[in-house]
């Protein structure tokens, strides 16, 4: 299976500052015949379930917000909240897909300062 | 727009058989190659995918939990299903259902999920 390691485990941002949060894979998820990572980034609030933010690490689903942003590859990954909102407080995972059994990062949760 | 809605009990016995209905709306199993998937979470913890299910039937599990589980598509009613035999505590999780994104591609993210329900194993 491939592990996936997210970093920090939690952090508090305050409102219009920038957030980063980290996920590394056990193995490359970079696939060499197309140049595709296949890892995916989620939301998910209180009561809800996960939504769909950043596919293909870097692509950024329809109708969320260019604040969010997904880069890396091979085995590092990066989700960047370029300027923290109130409603950005939530658990973040990271997914890769290169593999079954597919595996999430353990979450990380953003806090406002 | 495609929606997916689980239900089932809520409360399970140690030891029984967890049984879960996904429902599909807004687009039809069998019309389409999609693959569609099963993934938990315990409580306050992290996301596990359990299986998934090929609109033909064709099945694939995570081997942690391979053994136990069974998922089956019921293209008549526009259900696939999930089945969780010998529960214990550690299977107390709210359990998502989800569709694969990309046409006939196992090897995709989730989207959309369902809003998922709780079950409780617990005598």
């Amino acid at each position: 299976d491939i592990v996936m390691t997210q970093s920090p485990d939690s952090l508090a941002v305050s409102l219009g500052e920038r957030a980063t949060i980290n996920c590394k894979s056990s193995q490359s998820v970079l696939y060499s015949s197309n140049s595709k990572n296949y890892l995916a980034w989620f939301q998910q609030k209180p009561g809800q379930p996960p939504k769909l933010l950043i596919y293909w690490a870097s692509t950024r689903e329809s109708g969320v917000p260019d604040r969010f942003s997904g880069s890396g590859s091979g085995t590092d990954f990066t989700l960047t909240i370029s300027s923290l909102q109130a409603e950005d407080a939530a658990v973040y995972y990271c997914q890769q897909y290169f593999s079954t059994p597919q595996t999430f990062g353990q979450g990380t949760k953003l806090e406002i300062k | 727009q495609l929606q997916l809605q689980e239900s089932g009990p809520g409360l399970v016995k140690p030891s029984e058989t967890l049984s879960l209905t996904c429902t599909v709306s807004g687009g039809s199993i069998s019309s389409s190659d999609y693959y569609w998937g099963w993934i938990r979470q315990p409580p306050g913890k992290g996301l596990e995918w359990i299986g998934t299910i090929y609109y033909s039937g064709a099945t694939y599990y995570n081997p942690s939990l391979k053994s136990r589980v069974t998922i089956f598509v019921d293209t008549s009613k526009n259900q696939f299903s999930l089945r969780l035999s010998s529960v214990t505590a550690a299977d107390t999780a709210l359990y998502y259902c989800a569709r694969h994104y990309l046409p006939a591609a196992i090897l995709s993210w989730f989207d959309p999920w369902g809003q998922g329900t709780l079950v409780t194993v617990s005598s």
